[in-house]
């Protein structure tokens, strides 16, 4: 029973560095978010996706890109890390109404991923 | 535009007492509202959601939220805390339609002392 499962579970990366974060869900959901964790500032929205091949803007994309190659995967990717992008990664999914009871709203969300920028 | 207002980062009760953690909300059309509780070094579990069906909504863990239009508020209740209760709590808001992404609150740290 696995759920939205993140790899990996925590990284440190050299200001400059890139890297991918890997979101993989089995609930064949259609949508996928990208959201990061600071204190007091509660979840913030980078980006997400209502389906495979497509992606959209949050509330605070700079500095990262995601991609959406296949309906399970959800890739976040960082080309050139700065301290500021320190933070708890999540990802989350949901599905759509068609076919299934009316979606809510509700968001399934992975363990996060804890990422270190030096 | 969505929002929640989370009043209060932190707050502490003793165990047995009323817990009450306030959340008001901001939004252009009837929303869909969300408690989420976050456990130290976890993801986020949904406690409990209004979706415009009953006003007053029960969640797991005993806690509860009534959906007050006329004050725009979803305050989470629980008529005695555990010591297993200790957490951050998250008010979220979406509204149907759209991309269904939610909008998160700051957050409250909810300490039980013995």
């Amino acid at each position: 029973n696995a759920g939205v499962t993140q790899t990996p579970k925590f990284r440190v990366l050299k200001t400059g560095q890139s890297m991918t974060l890997l979101c993989a869900q089995d609930m064949n959901h259609e949508y996928m978010y990208w959201y990061r964790q600071d204190p007091g500032m509660g979840l913030r929205l980078i980006h997400y996706s209502v389906g495979e091949g497509t992606t959209a803007k949050g509330e605070v994309p700079d500095g990262y890109n995601v991609s959406r190659l296949k309906k399970q995967n959800f890739l976040l990717g960082l080309e050139s890390a700065a301290p500021s992008q320190t933070s708890v990664y999540f990802c989350a999914s949901s599905y759509s109404s068609r076919g299934r009871a009316p979606n809510t709203g509700e968001l399934f969300f992975g363990e996060g991923s804890r990422l270190t920028v030096l | 535009a969505q929002s929640v207002t989370q009043l209060g980062s932190h707050v502490s009760v003793s165990e047995g007492a009323l817990v009450l953690l306030r959340c008001n909300y901001s939004s252009s059309v009837p929303p869909y509202l969300f408690w989420y509780v976050q456990y130290p070094n976890q993801g986020l579990q949904l406690l409990l959601k209004y979706t415009s069906a009953a006003t007053l909504v029960k969640g797991i863990n005993g806690f509860e939220a009534e959906f007050k239009k006329s004050e725009t508020s979803f305050h989470l209740t629980k008529p005695s805390a555990h010591m297993s209760d200790a957490a951050e709590y998250f008010c979220a808001v979406t509204r149907w339609g759209g991309r269904r992404a939610l909008t998160f609150g700051s957050g409250t740290r909810l300490q039980v002392q013995p």
